[in-house]
């Protein structure tokens, strides 16, 4: 029964590069969900996607930041030219649930982004 | 030992004793309340949910307390054991145009000694 994988666990990258995270959901999870944690803080919302589909992206950066969650393989969370301040650990969590369905948020051991 | 959540972010306790670390939440919209736990390096792990149509869920060892009127959650963790020592969250979800997005507290980071 595996859980939410991510990879990578660890990502280092220098100022001006491109991070790409991915994030595989639980079997038979159809939604996805990104959030950042900064050190000693609590998790912040970043988006919500189906397949193919973006419901909520009200969490995301206007710029540099994209997700997408193709019909065919994992979730992918893209940042452009990141800078320091991109430094955080990005967790996926997923969830089986129909629309308006209560359902818990499984997570994933999340990547920590390291920018030199 | 009781904590008063975003205002004493860490609570001590003794091995098995109860442990109870308290949430206050805004958003009197919410409509469904999670506790997670989060151990160093891993992602938040689920414990607990509970909805706005009830007041008190049980689990194994574990205790939900909800009052809506106060927009306040508790965690109530029997005997605790030094394998709970890992920083607690609160999480809620408003529902409606909001469906998937979590907004987390704090937490709070509790403390077991043997």
């Amino acid at each position: 029964n595996a859980g939410v994988m991510q990879n990578p666990r660890h990502l280092v990258r220098r100022r001006g590069q491109e991070a790409r995270l991915r994030c595989s959901p639980m079997k038979g999870h159809s939604h996805v969900y990104w959030y950042r944690q900064l050190p000693e803080e609590g998790l912040k919302f970043m988006v919500y996607l189906q397949k193919e589909n973006i419901i909520d992206e009200s969490g995301m950066p206007k710029e540099r930041f994209s997700a997408e969650f193709p019909k065919e393989g994992p979730s992918i969370l893209r940042i452009q030219q990141v800078v320091r301040g991109d430094s955080a650990a990005y967790f996926c969590a997923s969830s089986p649930g129909a629309q308006n369905s209560n359902q818990p948020q499984h997570f994933g051991d999340g990547t920590r982004l390291s920018i030199l | 030992g009781e904590s008063v959540g975003l205002h004493l972010p860490t609570l001590s306790v003794q091995e098995g004793d109860n442990s109870i670390i308290n949430c206050a939440y805004s958003n009197s919209a919410s409509d469904y309340f999670i506790w997670y736990k989060q151990e160093s390096g891993k992602g938040p792990q689920f414990i607990i949910d509970i909805r706005s149509n009830m007041d008190k869920r049980q689990g194994q060892r574990v205790t939900v307390l909800l009052n809506k009127t106060v927009k306040h959650l508790s965690l109530q963790i029997a005997a605790t054991q030094p394998g709970d020592s890992a920083v607690y969250f609160c999480a809620e979800n408003a529902g409606g145009t909001s469906y998937g997005k979590l907004t987390f507290g704090q937490g709070t980071i509790l403390t077991v000694h043997p």
